[in-house]
């Protein structure tokens, strides 16, 4: 039962340009979403999240945006920059409806910036 | 505050043996979670702590894991008598009331 999905596993574009990484969720319940960052090794970092009661949140580079209606989250990288490859995770949570707000994440995807 | 802290960083452990990671939050948070992740998933939620109380575990977490909270600070996580599918990294997280998830860098364990 995979409530969160992201379908490319993989993603390269060129130094400068936008990247576009995309999320599908099933469950109707999630409430917040978030993106974050991980490098081998490490554990992942937190970019940028969003609330259900928005569509639309940006910070810097990094823009998120929320289709409830079809149950979809894109994040936006502009200018993608080589430090920017790595694996991209997509999360949700119901936050607001449940005790625990656990994360649900997606099985990643992995961005590379060509130079 | 230097963020959320697992040790060791890694683990290699023969078959059968038994493990213990250990997890120091952010003093501040008061919501713990420990999640898994295996090569080529995302992070699998393993059990939630809110303060020193076990609130939910997750059905992958069997009777060979026993996780830890004592007075509400650092966690432990435990798995005895390790299989070869245990192998995986196990991360650490903690957030105040669902604000701010914070991870640790995790432990990579691996069973020969």
């Amino acid at each position: 039962d995979q409530q969160v999905k992201q379908n490319s596993p993989s993603l390269s574009v060129q130094e400068g340009r936008i990247s576009i990484l995309n999320c599908d969720y099933t469950n109707s319940m999630f409430d917040y979403f978030l993106w974050y960052k991980k490098y081998p090794a490490e554990g992942p970092t937190f970019l940028i999240s969003i609330s259900s009661i928005k569509d639309k949140n940006e910070d810097g580079r990094f823009t998120v945006f929320l289709n409830k209606s079809a149950k979809h989250l894109s994040l936006h990288i502009v200018p993608s920059q080589p430090g920017d490859s790595a694996v991209y995770f997509c999360a949700a949570a119901k936050l607001y409806s449940s005790n625990t707000g656990k994360l649900i994440f997606g099985q990643g995807t992995t961005l590379q910036v060509k130079p | 505050d230097t963020g959320v802290s697992q040790n060791p960083r890694h683990k290699i452990t023969k078959r059968g043996q038994n493990v213990t990671f250990r997890c120091d939050p952010i003093s501040e948070h008061n919501r713990l979670y420990w999640y898994r992740q295996t090569l080529g998933q995302g992070p699998e939620f393993l059990t939630y702590f809110q303060n020193e109380a076990q609130l939910e575990k997750s059905r992958l977490l069997s009777d060979r894991f026993s996780a830890e909270r004592p007075k509400g600070s650092f966690s432990t996580l435990e798995i005895q008598r390790t299989e070869q599918g245990d192998s995986a990294m196990y991360l650490c997280a903690s957030s105040l009331a669902g604000n701010g998830y914070t991870f640790g860098s995790g432990t990579r364990l691996t069973v020969v």
